[in-house]
């Protein structure tokens, strides 16, 4: 299957950093990245998705000034948390697609996820 | 919002026993996903089964689609204790490709 991998496997920050997280897709074009996050004990929750080249699409309750998502080429997309607070404590997965084709599944690929922890 | 809900959310079993757990879910789908989650790490995907499929296998893997109850149960036989982990079943929405995730199921396999 299709390999996605994620920068760094882990992260511990400071309050009030930004944090870089990158996702990246090794051998496919991936037209669509998709940014989850996950809490403890608790299952993944959309973010957003992200389309190459075109802003991200944010879920209702994510703010888009504080999850900066670029997708500038096919094979990478960014998630960067902004100012970063405890709260924002969590592993953050990524998963990509690639061109769909009508009439058929268009599958995700997920990558290893993130574990952020601010302190 | 989560469409889908998981029960049980936790389960523990004896290593050579099934494990079943069940996924419900609310709007009309395309697909139905199951997908494993070691503890810190990222998914599995185990199987697929389509709106207009009823029961599918793979492996160890039995799962069964309802969608007149919108429901969806997997079914692990002779588990093994490296099938612990979490379950999570997604559901495609009919109108794109987004995935919406079940609240998951803990299972424990003890040896």
């Amino acid at each position: 299957g299709a390999v996605v991998s994620q920068h760094p496997s882990w992260v511990i920050c400071k309050s009030g950093t930004s944090v870089k997280i990158e996702c990246r897709s090794l051998d496919f074009q991936a037209t669509t990245m998709f940014w989850y996050r996950q809490f403890p004990k608790q299952s993944l929750m959309l973010m957003a998705t992200s389309n190459e080249g075109s802003k991200a699409t944010y879920e209702q309750g994510v703010e888009k000034d504080k999850f900066l998502i670029n997708h500038a080429s096919l094979t990478l997309s960014t998630l960067t948390v902004t100012s970063a607070h405890p709260e924002d404590s969590s592993f953050y997965i990524c998963s990509a697609s690639g061109q769909a084709v009508a009439g058929s599944y268009n599958e995700q690929f997920f990558g290893p996820g993130t574990r952020l922890t601010v302190l | 919002s989560q469409q889908g809900e998981e029960d049980p959310q936790a389960l523990s079993i004896q290593e050579g026993e099934n494990a079943t757990m069940n996924c419900s879910y609310k709007t009309s789908i395309n697909n139905l996903q199951w997908y494993r989650q070691n503890s810190g790490r990222g998914l599995v995907h185990l199987i697929l089964i389509r709106s207009n499929e009823r029961e599918k296998h793979s492996g160890r893997l039995r799962v069964t689609l309802d969608t007149s109850k919108k429901s969806s149960s997997l079914l692990i036989t002779a588990s093994r204790a490296a099938d612990t982990a979490s379950y999570f079943c997604a559901t495609d929405r009919a109108a794109g490709n987004k995935l919406t995730f079940g609240g998951g199921t803990r299972v424990l396999v003890k040896p």
